[in-house]
């Protein structure tokens, strides 16, 4: 299977607790994007990168959340001392950037329940 | 402030008949608009797209309208089909694609047999 992958699905953890997720990109993809979806909601964007740099971040993107993309291969999404609000499906994409008219394509998602 | 807006949570139609699904945008700087598709616990599956150079595409049994004028896109999915059933995210980006995308709260469709 060679589409975005995502790990780990589904993680559940306390609140307080630090958790990672783990994007890995279409091969020839040099932008990742990530995003969270909660019930009733369309995808937010929080951030992205091109290549190893990352380019924007949402003003979702708290001082709690952190991305890198550090060989410009797959990416990591970390979340220090969740809250119940952080309880959402995060969602990685990747593109071809602009010349493909910034379609992107997403993974399955990873679902965290934070209790 | 919502940029990309699906004002019909839900819609139902018959197995045969024509689906439409509509979206508003009201940044005039929106010139790329994509239709995404979703089931349950998974993400969303890319299902066609349009240019602002352009007022109509077709794929299949999938054609997207865009009306620039009046700032709203629509889905045609003819004829509907129960594999249809699910929901439909409308998205929008500003200059061809140089800014990530912004997306709806989606639409569900259910395609009754």
């Amino acid at each position: 299977d060679t589409g975005v992958s995502q790990d780990p699905r589904h993680k559940i953890t306390k609140r307080g607790q630090n958790v990672t997720f783990r994007c890995d990109p279409i091969s020839e993809h040099n932008r990742l994007y990530w995003y969270r979806q909660t019930l009733g909601q369309g995808p937010e964007f929080l951030t992205y990168f091109q290549n190893e740099a990352q380019l924007e971040k949402s003003r979702l993107l708290s001082d709690r959340f952190s991305a890198e993309r550090p060989k410009g291969s797959f990416s990591t999404l970390e979340i220090q001392r969740t809250e119940q609000g952080d309880s959402a499906m995060y969602l990685c994409a990747s593109s071809l950037g602009p010349a493909s008219g910034n379609t992107i394509y997403f993974g399955e998602g990873s679902w965290l329940t934070v209790v | 402030d919502q940029q990309v807006k699906q004002n019909s949570p839900s819609l139902s139609v018959q197995e045969g008949r024509i689906s439409i699904l509509n979206c508003d945008y009201t940044n005039s700087m929106f010139d790329y608009f994509l239709w995404y598709k979703k089931y349950p616990a998974e993400g969303p599956t890319f299902l066609i797209s349009i240019s602002s150079i352009k007022d109509k595409n077709e794929d299949g049994r999938f054609t997207v309208f865009l009306n620039k004028s009046a700032k709203h896109l629509s889905l045609h999915i003819v004829p509907s089909q129960p594999g249809d059933s699910a929901v439909y995210f409308c998205a929008a980006s500003r200059y061809s694609g140089n800014t990530p995308l912004v997306f709806g709260k989606g639409t569900r469709l259910s395609v009754i047999a």
